[in-house]
């Protein structure tokens, strides 16, 4: 099946720092892909679509200053938390649909940020 | 706004049982998504179910879907400890919108 690789793997930053987190498909292109959010024994929670070449489209609740998403190639979207506090210490992982051959959606391996 | 409910939350089985667990959902549905996770992991798929009566197997998992009844079901067969992870149905409705069920965190004793 297609790759779409995440990195970091995990992080830890002090409060106040930024960190920038990439979603790769490594052998498709995806025009869309997605960022969730995990909190520890909860399940998945969609924070935003990101869309190829244009702005993405953010869930309800989701502060769009504070998670920067770009998607600037076919290949590539970024996730960016600005100001990180501790509550923002979660498991992030995105995901990219392959429209071109199955449609199915392919999961990244996640992020895990730690805010101290 | 679509809701996808699962149940259990928590199974804790021996090994050799078999469990079902259940995914409903609330609106018209594209398709339909079983993931398994590992802890600190992300999620590894296991099934997709695109029509009604869509049956699955593989190993000791068998996934069916039932889109008039808006359900679906995980089965497993004589449970192994191998087995324990967290299981969460997913679905996908206007095409390109997907909404995850709570999961199952499920435990095999020996």
């Amino acid at each position: 099946g297609a790759v779409v690789s995440q990195h970091p793997s995990w992080v830890i930053c002090k409060s106040g720092t930024s960190v920038k987190i990439e979603c790769r498909s490594l052998d498709f292109q995806a025009t869309t892909m997605f960022w969730y959010r995990q909190f520890p024994k909860q399940s998945l929670m969609l924070m935003a679509t990101s869309n190829e070449g244009s702005k993405a489209t953010y869930e309800q609740g989701v502060e769009k200053d504070k998670f920067l998403i770009n998607h600037a190639s076919l290949t590539l979207s970024t996730l960016t938390v600005t100001s990180a506090h501790p509550e923002d210490s979660s498991f992030y992982i995105c995901s990219a649909r392959d429209f071109q051959l199955t449609g199915e959606l392919f999961f990244g391996e996640g992020s895990r940020l730690t805010v101290l | 706004e679509l809701k996808v409910e699962q149940n259990p939350l928590f199974l804790s089985m021996q090994e050799g049982k078999n469990y079902t667990i259940y995914c409903n959902y609330s609106t018209t549905s594209d398709r339909l998504y079983w993931y398994r996770q590992d802890p600190g992991k992300s999620l590894e798929s296991l099934f997709v179910l695109l029509s009604n009566g869509a049956v699955k197997q593989e190993g000791r998992l068998m996934a069916s879907l039932d889109t008039k009844a808006r359900l679906s079901t995980l089965h497993i067969t004589a449970a192994v400890h191998d087995l324990s992870a967290t299981y969460f149905c997913a679905v996908v409705y206007n095409n390109n919108d997907m909404r995850f069920g709570a999961g199952t965190r499920l435990t095999v004793k020996p």
